[in-house]
């Protein structure tokens, strides 16, 4: 199996822009979590979907972010308008089952916001 | 609420020896799971350990094992024999029975020196 797929790897852009990330979940994860992590608040949870529902986005900072799972191979993260406080390292994990089920995350995306 | 905790951000070990990182949790639930993860330069969480807190026996990975002590709520890893693929941020991670994502630590950043 190829893990947990995210794009982009890196993303740079400037304040106010729209910023898209992209995660492809490993085939028969029925569960999607989304991190964030910055070196001064760690790994937070920001949203996560069971089956294609968001179960629980209490951790989404703010409407600026939003995400959606149309199918169960793909899921986004979008940012808009994004701001320099938003610069961090984004993880797609999946899993199994939630809990204490093994995570498997992907390899991040580094957004910058200039 | 829950948290986990990780007092030292670096840590230092040669070569073939011995290193432990400590972990504490705060937590009210008896029936848990506790993580430690590792991020090597390349981003990528990887499981490398994990433990039930309903079994006292502590659980051992090859070079990895953790020091389990429910009353104290600690949660330490010892690598024995380190090796210089061993460097990388750890995290450890909590999630009780009954949740459904992981709560992480700030992590501890470990050099490997030969």
């Amino acid at each position: 199996d190829a893990g947990v797929i995210q794009s982009p790897r890196h993303e740079v852009t400037e304040m106010g822009q729209e910023v898209t990330l992209r995660c492809k979940p490993i085939s028969g994860h029925d569960y999607l979590f989304w991190y964030r992590q910055t070196m001064m608040r760690g790994l937070e949870l920001l949203i996560y979907f069971n089956n294609n529902v968001p179960i629980d986005d209490s951790g989404m900072p703010e409407d600026r972010f939003s995400a959606k799972m149309p199918n169960a191979s793909f899921s986004t993260l979008k940012i808009q308008p994004s701001e320099p406080r938003d610069s961090a390292v984004y993880f797609c994990a999946s899993s199994l089952k939630p809990g204490p089920g093994e995570l498997f995350f992907g390899e991040g995306s580094r957004l910058t916001v200039l | 609420a829950q948290t986990v905790t990780q007092s030292q951000p670096e840590m230092s070990v040669q070569e073939a020896e011995t290193v432990t990182l400590s972990c504490t949790y705060d937590t009210s639930e008896s029936d848990y799971y506790l993580f430690w993860y590792k991020q090597p330069p390349s981003r990528q969480m990887i499981l490398v350990i994990r433990q039930e807190a309903y079994k006292q026996q502590n659980a051992t990975e090859n070079r990895f094992s953790v020091n389990f002590q429910k009353a104290a709520k600690s949660f330490s890893l010892k690598i024995s024999d380190s090796q210089l693929g061993d460097a990388a941020m750890y995290f450890c991670a909590y999630i009780p029975n009954s949740g459904y994502a992981l709560n992480f630590g700030k992590g501890t950043s470990l050099l490997v020196t030969p």
